[in-house]
């Protein structure tokens, strides 16, 4: 089944706290993506990566890193959580550098930092 | 640059009744245009879009949208509303400048009324 997997679905964590939320995607995909959705905004984009060692900030990358190292996995780091990067976030992947294409996403992760 | 306007944060409709959710983009080139549905705890999955050729887009589960250039809008519509079209909606648009940027609306939760 085509899929993209993230987790962990649901993590509390505290202030400075490393963590590191995965995403895999079993599509061959190009394009990887990180959103994060906030009630009244949307999605917003933090970083997306066109292939392989290939990655760029998107709207809202403070306070976030990513690494692509392998075509299928495309992990999402927070350095050090502030309470303000409490949100749900998706990942996110689509065939290449076509705009017309689905973008195919996780179930979401839920992070509360405290 | 692109961007997405959702008219109503929630829309009621009652069961049977026309659902129609609004949208209105803006972009300096033609676009590409999507409506993705989030059931609750999951991710967003594609509906419908228009890329090119016909204007009506027939999608998923009954809806379909229609993109009007003059109006600059790609409002989503379903005859009969079901009970289990109760989800949030996201209009989106995408065209070939800016990295091949997805631009999500705030969207629209949509309640269905027994």
């Amino acid at each position: 089944e085509a899929q993209v997997t993230q987790n962990p679905r649901y993590l509390i964590t505290v202030t400075g706290k490393k963590l590191t939320v995965t995403c895999s995607q079993n599509m061959n995909h190009e394009y990887m993506s990180w959103y994060r959705q906030d009630p009244g905004l949307g999605l917003r984009q933090i970083y997306y990566s066109m292939n392989v060692e290939v990655t760029d900030k998107g709207d809202v990358p403070e306070g976030y890193k990513v690494s692509r190292k392998e075509k299928r996995n495309f992990p999402l780091i927070l350095e050090s959580p502030s309470p303000n990067q409490t949100s749900l976030y998706f990942c996110a992947s689509s065939l290449g550098l076509y705009s017309g294409n689905t973008i195919y996403f996780g179930e979401g992760s839920w992070l509360t930092v405290v | 640059a692109q961007s997405v306007t959702q008219l109503g944060s929630h829309v009621s409709v009652s069961e049977g009744a026309l659902v129609l959710l609004r949208c209105n983009y803006s972009s300096s080139v033609p676009p590409y245009l999507f409506w993705y549905v989030q059931y609750p705890n999951q991710g967003l999955q594609l509906l419908l879009k228009y890329t090119t050729g016909a204007t009506l887009v027939k999608g998923i589960n009954g809806f379909e949208a229609e993109f009007k250039k003059s109006e600059t809008s790609f409002h989503l519509t379903k005859p009969s509303a079901h009970m289990s079209d109760a989800a949030e909606y996201f209009c989106a648009v995408s065209d070939n400048t800016g990295g091949f940027k997805t631009i999500f609306g705030a969207g629209t939760r949509l309640f269905v009324k027994a």
